[in-house]
């Protein structure tokens, strides 16, 4: 299995700032996913994160919005820009395990002022 | 519209009870389907992972069916415990999509003394 850690787990924030989220993994991963959970509603995955190479992102989602780093195999970032209350979500990183697992981070929780 | 949808949205139950979750989905063709369990400030932790070729899965308390021909799947908790409380997400995997799991909207399974 893996363990993931994020930072911060929480925080509130004012309209128009940025927020970098860290993920941390124990081991070396290929890919990593983060992933939205906006409340009561499903995970919607946000990109895809290789190391060595620009982040794939899904269909609602842009890079100047949320941009990505994945420095090496064991951590990325997610920055969320320009904030507005809207962006209130849990934040989630991923990775794939052996035999078609995955593993979820503790998720970090942000509130937009 | 969502691919995966859950009912019930939430349930309560006494202590010591079962229940059963249900899980619709019109993802097609799929490689497996998990459910997840999600404790109030954590990421999900897989419970089960089933092939598009398995009916059943079981890991300890928790019992996952899966009917492929009418695209239902279900978790049953059996003698349930207070620390059952959680949300519990049912995901499906596509087939020519890895990375791209369809979440549901998951239920909230409150357990109480």
């Amino acid at each position: 299995s893996a363990v993931i850690s994020q930072k911060p787990s929480r925080d509130i924030c004012q309209r128009g700032t940025s927020l970098t989220i860290q993920c941390q993994v124990d081991s070396q991963v290929t890919m990593m996913f983060w992933y939205r959970q906006q409340p009561g509603q499903s995970l919607t995955l946000i990109a895809t994160a290789n190391q060595g190479s620009e982040a794939t992102y899904e269909s609602g989602f842009v890079i100047d919005k949320f941009p990505i780093s994945r420095p090496n195999l064991t951590f990325s970032t997610l920055t969320v820009s320009n904030m507005s209350p809207e962006d209130s979500s849990i934040y989630l990183c991923s990775v794939d395990g052996a035999y078609n697992e995955q593993f979820f981070g503790p998720g970090t929780r942000l509130t937009v002022l | 519209k969502n691919q995966v949808e859950q009912s019930p949205q939430s349930l309560i139950i006494l202590e010591g009870k079962n229940c059963t979750l249900q899980c619709n989905y019109t993802v097609s063709p799929f490689s497996n389907l998990r459910w997840y369990k999600q404790d109030t400030g954590r990421g999900p932790v897989s419970l089960t992972i089933m092939t598009f070729s398995e009916n059943t899965k079981s890991n300890g308390r928790y019992t996952a069916t899966l009917d492929a021909d009418t695209k239902q799947s279900s978790l049953h908790i059996t003698a349930s415990q207070l620390s059952d409380s959680a949300s519990y997400i049912c995901v499906v995997i596509p087939t020519d999509s890895w990375g791209k799991f369809q979440f549901g909207a998951g239920t909230q399974v409150v357990v109480t003394p």
